[in-house]
């Protein structure tokens, strides 16, 4: 149980492009879904809090305008870095949590999207 | 300021050398500590969730305890299969916000 799938895993594309990526709850309903950037030998970074159905939550630092976060259903969300350049390069991760349980609710990682601007 | 800080950072075991891990933190309000090993080029795997001082979790070769101040993950006699990064993540608030630790390199060699 508490499967998360993350598309595409990896992609490769030219600098200006906007790159889309999905993150699903396979078997469970995720009321949360959070998104982290991860550099090589770092720890996760988390970037953005996103509940269904409303706006999503960003860290400090990070800009929304350049990573849009969707979360439109229980089961999926969405993040679309727009015009991505070089230094966007990096491992993405999202999560998924269900049904809130006073924070204690484990959160359930897809395997994580590896983007490269050339 | 909340914090958490995972020791040592890399370890190298010979297999069937059991050793510890440890993850400390200075929050306010813990909620729930949880153990993940992530592989390279993939996502955190769930291990444990522990949630008061004196708790303990196992899972095959691996154990969980927490106190007011820190965690420990035992791996007992450890298999070179056991090699990954063990991250540690804190919540404090509803919503299940994680902040994780740095992690620990395991090496575990034949």
């Amino acid at each position: 149980g508490a499967v998360v799938s993350q598309h595409p895993s990896r992609v490769i594309c030219k600098s200006g492009t906007s790159v889309k990526i999905e993150c699903r709850s396979l078997d469970f309903q995720a009321t949360t879904m959070f998104w982290y950037r991860q550099f090589p030998k770092k720890s996760l970074m988390l970037m953005a809090t996103s509940n269904e159905g409303s706006k999503a939550t960003y860290e400090q630092g990070v800009e929304k305008d350049k990573f849009l976060i969707n979360h439109a259903s229980l089961t999926l969300s969405t993040l679309t870095v727009t015009s991505a350049h070089p230094e966007d390069s990096s491992f993405y991760i999202c999560s998924a949590r269900g049904v809130v349980e006073g924070g204690r609710q484990p959160q359930h990682f897809g395997d994580g999207t590896r983007l490269s601007i050339l | 300021e909340d914090q958490v800080t995972q020791s040592p950072e890399a370890l190298r075991l010979q297999e069937g050398e059991s050793s510890s891990l440890n993850c400390s933190y200075t929050v306010s309000g813990l909620r729930g500590l949880f153990w993940y090993r992530q592989d390279p080029g993939k996502g955190p795997e769930f291990l444990f969730t522990l949630y008061s001082a004196g708790e303990e979790k196992e899972k095959e070769r691996l154990k969980a305890t927490l106190t007011k101040k820190e965690s420990f993950l035992h791996i007992t006699a450890p298999k070179p299969e056991d090699s990954a990064t063990y991250l540690c993540a804190v919540t404090t608030d509803s919503w299940g916000k994680f902040q994780f630790g740095a992690g620990t390199q395991v090496v575990v060699t034949p």
